[in-house]
C-alpha cells in the first residue's frame, strides 16, 4: 500500500533554521490530511491537518501546505526547535474514515 | 488530559500462541482503530471499529485476527495463532466523531513473537 509516501527518511537542520518535510499521495479520494509527530516508546501525536479544500493552514510555528494538482503536501516548521525532532508521518484520510500513514520522516534539529 | 491507554507495553509470546491485546480509549471516543508498525517499516491501518463492528478493515486483518469491545471501555485485539511477523508496536486509537480527524492514540503494545 504506498497511497501515502515520504521519500526522505530523514532529515536534519539547524536550531532556528526551517524544516520542511514533504509527502506525496496517490488517491484522489483523500479529503483530509494530517500530520503526527511521534517520539520513540510513545504512540504518534496528532500536530495540524489540513483539509482538501484549503491550501494552507498555520498553528504556530506549523503549516501545511497542500497543492492538491500535484498530491503533494508539506509540513514546514519554522523556527526549529531541538525539541521538534522526532519521526514525522504524514496521513490522509478518505471518505471510509480509516487514516494511511506514510512512512515516516526523522527529523534532527541541531542546536 | 484524556487518554488511550494499552497494557502490556511488551508482550512476548511463542510462535501459534494466542495474544490479546488491550486498549482502554477515551471515554466518551466512538471510533476506535488498531494500528501496527513493524520495526523499521510504516504505519499500517488494521481496523475501524464503530458501534460494536467492523467498519473497515485492511488485508493484513485476516482470520487470525479479531477485536472486541466486551465491556462498553475496553477495545481489545486478538491474534488467534500468532506467527513471526506478527512482531509489531499495535497502536489503539480512538476518535469521538468521523469529523474529528485527530485521532489520539496510545503508546502502544510491543508484541515479540519467538
Amino acid at each position: 500500500d504506498q497511497q501515502v509516501k515520504q521519500n526522505s527518511p530523514s532529515l536534519s537542520v539547524q536550531e532556528g533554521r526551517i524544516s520542511i518535510l514533504n509527502c506525496d499521495y496517490t488517491n484522489s479520494m483523500f479529503d483530509y490530511f494530517l500530520w503526527y509527530k511521534k517520539y520513540p516508546a510513545e504512540g504518534p501525536t496528532f500536530l495540524i491537518s489540513i483539509s482538501s479544500i484549503k491550501d494552507k493552514n498555520e498553528d504556530g510555528r506549523f503549516t501545511v501546505f497542500l497543492n492538491k494538482s500535484a498530491k503533494h503536501l508539506s509540513l514546514h516548521i519554522v523556527p526549529s526547535q531541538p525539541g521538534d525532532s522526532a519521526v514525522y508521518f504524514c496521513a490522509a484520510r478518505g471518505n471510509n474514515n480509516d487514516m494511511r500513514f506514510g512512512a515516516g520522516t526523522r527529523l534532527t534539529v541541531k542546536p | 488530559e484524556p487518554e488511550v491507554t494499552q497494557t502490556p507495553s511488551h508482550q512476548v509470546t511463542q510462535m501459534g500462541q494466542e495474544v490479546i491485546l488491550r486498549c482502554v480509549p477515551i471515554s466518551n471516543h466512538l471510533y476506535f482503530y488498531w494500528y501496527r508498525q513493524i520495526l523499521g517499516q510504516k504505519v499500517e491501518f488494521l481496523v475501524s471499529f464503530y458501534n460494536n463492528e467492523i467498519s473497515e478493515k485492511s488485508e493484513i486483518f485476516d482470520d487470525q485476527f479479531s477485536v472486541e469491545r466486551p465491556d462498553g471501555s475496553n477495545f481489545t485485539l486478538k491474534i488467534r495463532s500468532t506467527k513471526l511477523e506478527d512482531s509489531a508496536m499495535y497502536f489503539c486509537a480512538s476518535t469521538l466523531t468521523v469529523n474529528n480527524y485527530g485521532y489520539t492514540f496510545g503508546s502502544g503494545t510491543r508484541l515479540t513473537v519467538v
